[in-house]
């Protein structure tokens, strides 16, 4: 079946610092999607992508597509302590309505 | 966020009993979840509903059932609780091909 792969597992970062996680399907992608969930907390949206290379920005956070519709990645630049949380991605597939999550990277802010 | 809660919130059961968990939407979504999250998994489909009385395996469905008799609600039964069902169960809802709502979860512990 379709299995997607996220890394790092962890990421510390210094506050003010920039990073990147990174998302790699099994299988090519109708979407992927990101999601945020704070600790404690439930997953919550943050983005939809459905086209090859596809780029979007929200403040801080950039997301991308691949070319290939098999990988992306999710980089926010200038880290906050708000930013704290784990930032799961979920790819569609073509054939059907249901989600494959990443394992999730967990965000650690150093202020 | 969209209405959708669950219940109960946290529960404490002994192994082999059973144990149902209930997910309530108001938005009037087609489409229902339920997942689990355990440490390193991220959040894994156990089944989902695509209308009422339809449903569906996701990929850890084996000692899980599920049902949906109306729109609103989408019930996930445990036949006989063991102790690799502890876990944190997330419902969720959404229109098929775009984002997911979740709702608040249920901390499930089998002793």
């Amino acid at each position: 079946g379709q299995q997607v792969m996220q890394i790092p597992q962890y990421q510390h970062v210094q506050e003010g610092e920039d990073f990147t996680t990174y998302c790699n399907s099994s299988t090519t992608l109708s979407n992927i999607q990101w999601y945020k969930q704070r600790p404690g907390g439930h997953p919550v949206f943050l983005i939809q992508l459905v086209k090859s290379g596809e780029v979007k920005k929200q403040k801080r956070l950039t997301f991308q597509f691949g070319e290939a519709k098999k990988n992306s990645s999710l980089h926010i630049t200038a880290t906050q302590t708000t930013d704290v949380g784990t930032y799961f991605c979920a790819g569609q597939g073509t054939a059907g309505n249901k989600l494959t999550f990443g394992g999730g990277t967990r965000v650690l802010v150093k202020p | 966020d969209a209405g959708i809660t669950q219940s109960p919130r946290h529960k404490v059961t002994e192994t082999g009993t059973p144990v149902t968990l209930r997910c309530h939407q108001t938005e009037n979504h087609r489409y229902m979840y339920w997942y689990r999250q355990d440490p390193g998994h991220g959040l894994r489909l156990i089944h989902y509903s695509y209308g009422v009385k339809d449903t569906d395996k996701g990929e850890v469905s084996d000692g899980y059932s599920v049902s949906r008799s109306k729109t609103e609600d989408f019930l996930l039964t445990l036949e006989s609780a063991t102790s690799s069902q502890t876990s944190v169960y997330f419902c969720a809802t959404g229109q098929g091909m775009g984002e997911q709502y979740f709702g608040p979860g249920t901390r499930l512990t089998v002793t």
